[in-house]
């Protein structure tokens, strides 16, 4: 079944504790990206990749980083998590305009 | 960033009745999207739309591109309380994408 894989779907964490959201696709896409929803803003875009080792940022990039060293996955990790990055992201693949979303990650960092 | 303006925000409506909702930016894009998001799920996508002008239908549903490129609509026809949930367009330059703030349907048995 085809399907984009985030882990953990629920994190509480502290100010300041790096983690690292997991994202893993099995349909063998090149572009993938993340997103973070809020209430009022939509869903806005974090970081995209094209391919492997190629990044690039979105529209909110601050606080966060990617990497891409295999075509599956696509991690976001927050090195110093703060409270005003507390929201729903998103993960999504595909050949062309994101068509596949993951089921999301609900963080709260207090 | 890019704000694309959707309306309505909400809409609330009998079963049977079309719906009609549509998005907006001040910038151009080379695709619009349609996307359904259901509560607890990722957003899934409903319609692309990859030309100006261009008209598509999936089945009850029918999205048009505009022709300024600024702006698409969405439309549902006879609506059905599975039609309950968040509709976002969204606006593609090619590598990045913009979201609207989402239109919340509410279909009244």
């Amino acid at each position: 079944e085809a399907q984009v894989t985030q882990n953990p779907r629920y994190l509480i964490t502290v100010t300041g504790k790096k983690l690292t959201v997991t994202c893993s696709q099995n349909m063998n896409h090149e572009y993938m990206s993340w997103y973070r929803q809020d209430p009022g803003l939509g869903l806005r875009q974090i970081y995209y990749s094209m391919n492997v080792e190629v990044t690039d940022k979105g529209d909110v990039p601050e606080g966060y980083k990617v990497s891409r060293k295999e075509k599956r996955n696509f991690p976001l990790i927050l090195e110093s998590p703060s409270p005003n990055q507390t929201s729903l992201y998103f993960c999504a693949s595909s050949f062309s305009p994101s068509a596949f979303f993951g089921q999301g990650t609900r963080l709260t960092v207090v | 960033g890019q704000q694309l303006n959707q309306s309505p925000q909400s809409m609330f409506i009998q079963e049977g009745e079309d719906v009609s909702m549509n998005c907006t930016s001040s910038s151009i894009f080379n695709t619009w999207l349609w996307y359904k998001q259901d509560p607890g799920e990722g957003p899934v996508l409903l319609i692309a739309l990859y030309k100006a002008g261009e008209l598509t239908s999936n089945g009850r549903l029918t999205a048009q591109f505009g022709i300024t490129r600024k702006d698409s609509f969405l439309n549902i026809s006879a609506s059905i309380p599975s039609d309950v949930g968040i509709y976002f367009c969204a606006g593609s330059t090619g590598n990045q994408f913009y979201f609207g703030t989402g239109t919340s349907l509410t279909v009244i048995p």
